[in-house]
């Protein structure tokens, strides 16, 4: 069965610290990424896409994810974290006529 | 982990039929859930909270009266579109929250629907 993981389920950084968090894929065709960010209190939004062209996409709010197709890969990252980035992050992978979320990570940045 | 069940997964139906999708948690209660939906090439797009014994509260734009949403059970939501056309193609995202579980929030696989 195709899947989506992520491997970090809670990651707590201080301000200023870099970001990357891992989604791995299982499929073997053609698919569509995208990384999806929950605040507290709020709604999924979207962050970046990524659907075909240059892999590294750059996001809202200075993220940018790379998709290494190699490594049915497609991480997130972000060079400096703010204590505003704490929400919940999910990736998710359009594949065939199907979406694939992972179970999220939870990311608590320090003041 | 916990597993959100949603079907069908693809349907196919004729405007001015009515379309009922399901979305199950397995392996947990879900007192909320959500429906989204997503048009090609786009974000997912907030229609409703779904919450068990109440009624749901719909996002600004949505018709109400033509996604009907019915979440009779802590492990049951259904999204009926009623009255389907052709502009109500799309993919139909489900998710649930496990408040057991810090709130965590889990996805259904889609369901395209296709109106001719």
């Amino acid at each position: 069965a195709q899947s989506v993981s992520q491997h970090n389920h809670h990651v707590i950084l201080s301000e200023a610290a870099s970001l990357e968090l891992g989604c791995n894929y299982s499929y073997g065709g053609t698919v569509n990424l995208f990384w999806y960010v929950q605040y507290p209190g709020q709604h999924l939004q979207l962050l970046l896409k990524y659907f075909s062209g240059d892999p590294l996409v750059k996001g809202i709010k200075g993220f940018e994810a790379e998709f290494i197709k190699s490594k049915f890969s497609f991480n997130l990252r972000k060079p400096s974290v703010q204590w505003s980035d704490t929400a919940e992050y999910f990736c998710s992978v359009k594949a065939g006529n199907q979406f694939y979320f992972g179970t999220g990570t939870s990311l608590t940045v320090i003041p | 982990g916990a597993v959100v069940s949603q079907h069908p997964s693809r349907v196919i139906c004729k405007s001015g039929t009515s379309v009922k999708i399901e979305c199950r948690s397995l392996d947990f209660q879900a007192t909320t859930m959500f429906w989204y939906r997503q048009f090609p090439k786009q974000s997912l797009m907030l229609m409703a909270t779904s919450n068990e014994g109440s009624k749901a509260t719909y996002e600004q734009g949505v018709e109400k009266d033509k996604f009907l949403i019915n979440h009779a059970s802590l492990t049951l939501s259904t999204l009926t579109v009623t009255s389907a056309h052709p502009e109500d193609s799309s993919f139909y995202i489900c998710s649930a929250r496990d408040s057991l579980e810090g709130e965590k929030l889990f996805f259904g696989s889609g369901t395209q629907l296709s109106v001719l």
